[in-house]
C-alpha cells in the first residue's frame, strides 16, 4: 500500500527564519512520483515541484529547495527566509507510475509571522 | 479564463436538494479528477475520468452523481446528501493519467 506521512501538523516561524517540512512516503513501485503542493487561504491547491523516483537530484527555485533521499524515502521541502506569503498548508503527495490517484499526506500548516 | 475553475465557489444545501458542481479546465488536458477535502481527514480521490470515461470510483456514495460530456468538464451532482457530506471539493485536471494534477479553487459545501 501507499502512505505519505506529514509528521509536522504544524510550524510556526518568524519571517526570514528558514524552515523544512518533511515528508516520508511507502510504496512497493519501483517507478513513482512525488510531489509537493501548496494550498493557501484561499483554498486552491497550487502545484509546487513533482520528482520522478529515478531522479535523486536535489532541485532549488528560488527561496524554496527539495530534498529527495530513496534510502530513507524522504522528500523534505525547504522554505530559506521565509515570508507572511509563505503561510499556508504544504502537502506532499506520491503516485504510482498509473498515476490514477494522488495519495495525498495530511498536510503541515506553516504560519509565517512578521 | 485559464487553468481549472470551480462553480459555485460556495453552496449551501439542504439533504433534501439537488445541487451540481461544475468543473471546466482550459488547459487542453485529457484526464480530470473529483477530490473531497474534510476538516479532519486528508485529500481523498473520488473519480477519475480519462478521455471521458471513467477509470476510477474510489467507492463514493451513489449521492455523488459525476458526468464527464467532454474532456474540458466535470460535472458532480449531489442529491440527498449528508451533513458530513459538507467538505471543500476539488476539481484537477492532466495530459495524461500518470501526468501533473492542475487543482481548481474548489466549492466550498455546506449541508444543512
Amino acid at each position: 500500500a501507499q502512505k505519505v506521512t506529514q509528521a509536522q501538523t504544524e510550524i510556526s516561524v518568524v519571517e526570514k527564519e528558514d524552515v523544512t517540512l518533511d515528508c516520508v512516503y511507502e510504496t512497493r513501485d519501483t517507478t513513482y512520483y512525488l510531489f509537493w503542493y501548496k494550498q493557501p487561504p484561499s483554498g486552491e491547491l497550487v502545484f509546487l515541484i513533482r520528482r520522478n523516483s529515478f531522479d535523486e537530484q536535489n532541485e532549488i527555485s528560488g527561496r524554496y529547495s527539495w530534498n529527495f533521499q530513496k534510502s530513507t524515502s524522504s522528500f523534505n521541502f525547504t522554505i530559506t527566509a521565509s515570508q507572511v506569503v509563505d503561510s499556508a498548508v504544504y502537502f506532499c503527495a506520491l503516485s504510482n507510475q498509473a498515476g490514477t490517484a494522488l495519495i495525498f499526506g495530511k498536510g503541515t500548516t506553516l504560519s509565517v509571522s512578521s | 479564463e485559464t487553468g481549472v475553475t470551480q462553480t459555485p465557489r460556495h453552496l449551501v444545501m439542504g439533504m433534501t436538494n439537488k445541487k451540481s458542481l461544475k468543473c471546466e479546465q482550459h488547459l487542453g488536458h485529457n484526464a480530470m479528477y473529483w477530490y473531497k477535502q474534510s476538516a479532519k481527514k486528508p485529500l481523498e480521490l473520488m473519480f477519475v475520468y480519462n478521455f471521458k470515461e471513467q477509470t476510477e470510483n474510489n467507492s463514493v456514495p451513489s449521492r455523488f452523481s459525476p458526468e464527464c460530456p467532454n474532456s474540458s468538464h466535470l460535472f458532480l451532482h449531489l442529491h440527498t446528501l449528508q451533513p458530513e457530506d459538507s467538505a471543500l471539493y476539488l476539481c484537477a485536471s492532466s495530459q495524461g493519467l500518470a501526468e501533473t494534477q492542475y487543482f481548481g479553487p474548489g466549492t466550498r459545501l455546506l449541508v444543512l
